[in-house]
């Protein structure tokens, strides 16, 4: 099975850097995703992470350790449309078809205050 | 608008009923997944298609739960004789196999289910 662990909720203020942390537990890791979801809403695509290293995308920054385990999402010049749920879901094979599923963690609540 | 849709998008039934979701995927992508929502949770995979053929279904899901996707399109999830534990948000997405220069899933607006 996979296991994904992310901080429930986090606040920062508008203007401010904030960094969400996940880390997996996994096997036949094929890929990690961040996604955005404001409350009622889908949830929409952030950034993508296969290899070490970070990708930048404008404001928004990914992470990845696949020896740790271990990416962040990182955001900066937060501003307050920004509050919302970030989900990160890591991408395996090994299911009973041997195709590659996403599992989504639960998780992290920001708000954004000014 | 091209993006992923789903109808209805509020649906309220009562314990004992049968339930039929509808999923349009956006028209090249030939993969197509189904997710279950609930409140303070992240998405949890039911599903998925790639083209007409059903590859990957979740231990999780129970003999209640039917998905189909007859011409590799649209796709429809039904639940029969739901239960108050099957009230959620069913989220559909849609992707390129990967190798096919995709990899996102793009989300649908939901299917809200309350039973009572």
């Amino acid at each position: 099975g996979q296991n994904i662990d992310q901080p429930t909720e986090m606040t920062a203020t508008e203007g401010a850097i904030v960094q969400i942390n996940c880390t997996y537990q996994t096997s036949g890791f094929n890929g990690l995703f961040w996604y955005q979801q404001h409350a009622g809403e889908a949830p929409t695509f952030l950034s993508y992470n296969v290899l070490d290293g970070l990708e930048e995308k404008g404001r928004f920054s990914s992470f990845l350790s696949r020896s740790k385990g271990y990416s962040y999402l990182l955001l900066k010049e937060l501003q307050m449309k920004d509050s919302a749920s970030y989900l990160c879901a890591v991408r395996a094979t090994g299911g009973r078809s041997g195709y590659s599923t996403l599992t989504f963690g639960k998780g992290t609540m920001l708000l954004v205050s000014p | 608008d091209t993006g992923v849709s789903q109808d209805p998008r509020h649906k309220i039934t009562k314990r004992g009923q049968n339930v039929t979701f509808r999923c349009d995927p956006i028209s090249e992508h030939n993969r197509l997944y189904w997710y279950r929502q609930t409140l303070g949770q992240g998405p949890e995979f039911l599903t998925y298609f790639q083209n007409e053929a059903q590859l990957e279904k979740s231990r999780l899901l129970s003999d209640r739960f039917s998905a189909e996707r007859p011409k590799g399109s649209f796709s429809t999830l039904e639940i029969q004789r739901t239960e108050q534990g099957d009230s959620a948000m069913y989220l559909c997405a849609s992707s390129l196999a990967p190798g096919t220069g995709g990899y996102e899933q793009y989300f649908g607006p939901g299917t809200r289910l309350t039973v009572t």
